[in-house]
């Protein structure tokens, strides 16, 4: 059971725009802390897609945007392409238990 | 660039350490956190760790009591031990560059990432 909570999967159709919810609690996301997003290939490394709820690192397409309030933040893809399809987790902060890193279970984008 | 690279044993028997070894090339050594982190197969994520250039460590609870983490700066490379494994440790291990050392833990992000090593704890 991960700390934050993701929907198991979504889909679209190419061209269209899907949404990614990321679902915490008042020790993490609640408590201000930023959340983050990762793209994972299939049998590839996770890659850092937003860091810092919405900013994008160099080279990542405008295509995708983060955003959050209160316990909760999500990661928007628009005008979505095959190659998009992976699993997709976001990540934060938890203090409880003395503090630590958490993810959320991933979830698995298929294009259709 | 920053690349990661790790190596490590992928086959384990029940009870026995976990060692594995993550390289730092290019960038900045003692500017960041490095952590540790794993993927059971089919699975999601789970931070084991993370160690700085003076050794200094924070562990998940869950793990603490088997993690040991430490450093070599001068081989910029960092390392995980693991004890008394289990089938449950089974995952996909992978190594990745942290906050910045000026940055408080809730600012942590990874990036970039190694390219994973597969242990597999089996009798």
């Amino acid at each position: 059971q991960s700390v934050l909570t993701q929907p198991p999967s979504v889909s679209g159709a190419p061209g269209q725009r899907v949404t990614i919810s990321c679902t915490g609690s008042s020790s993490n996301i609640g408590a201000g802390y930023d959340v983050h997003w990762y793209q994972q290939l299939p049998g590839t490394a996770p890659k850092l897609l937003i860091y810092g709820n919405s900013n994008r690192p160099s080279g990542v397409p405008d295509r995708f945007s983060g955003s959050k309030s209160g316990t909760s933040a999500s990661l928007a893809i628009s005008g979505l392409q095959a190659e998009d399809e992976a699993d997709y987790y976001c990540q934060s902060y938890d203090s409880s238990l003395s503090g630590r890193v958490v993810f959320g279970g991933g979830t698995k984008l298929t294009v259709l | 660039q920053v690349q990661l690279q790790q190596w490590g044993a992928g086959l384990l028997k029940p009870s026995e350490t976990l060692s594995l070894t993550c390289a730092v090339y290019g960038g900045s050594f003692s500017g960041y956190y490095w952590s540790w982190i794993r993927q059971p197969p089919g699975k999601g994520l789970e931070w084991i760790g993370e160690i700085n250039h003076s050794g200094s460590t924070n562990y998940n609870p869950s793990l603490k009591s088997r993690v040991t983490i430490s450093v070599d700066t001068s081989k910029n490379q960092f390392s995980l031990k693991l004890s008394s494994v289990t089938a449950a440790d089974t995952a996909v291990y992978y190594c990745a560059r942290g906050r910045p050392r000026i940055l408080t833990a809730r600012r942590t992000w990874f990036d970039p990432w190694g390219q994973g090593t597969l242990v597999t704890v089996s009798s």
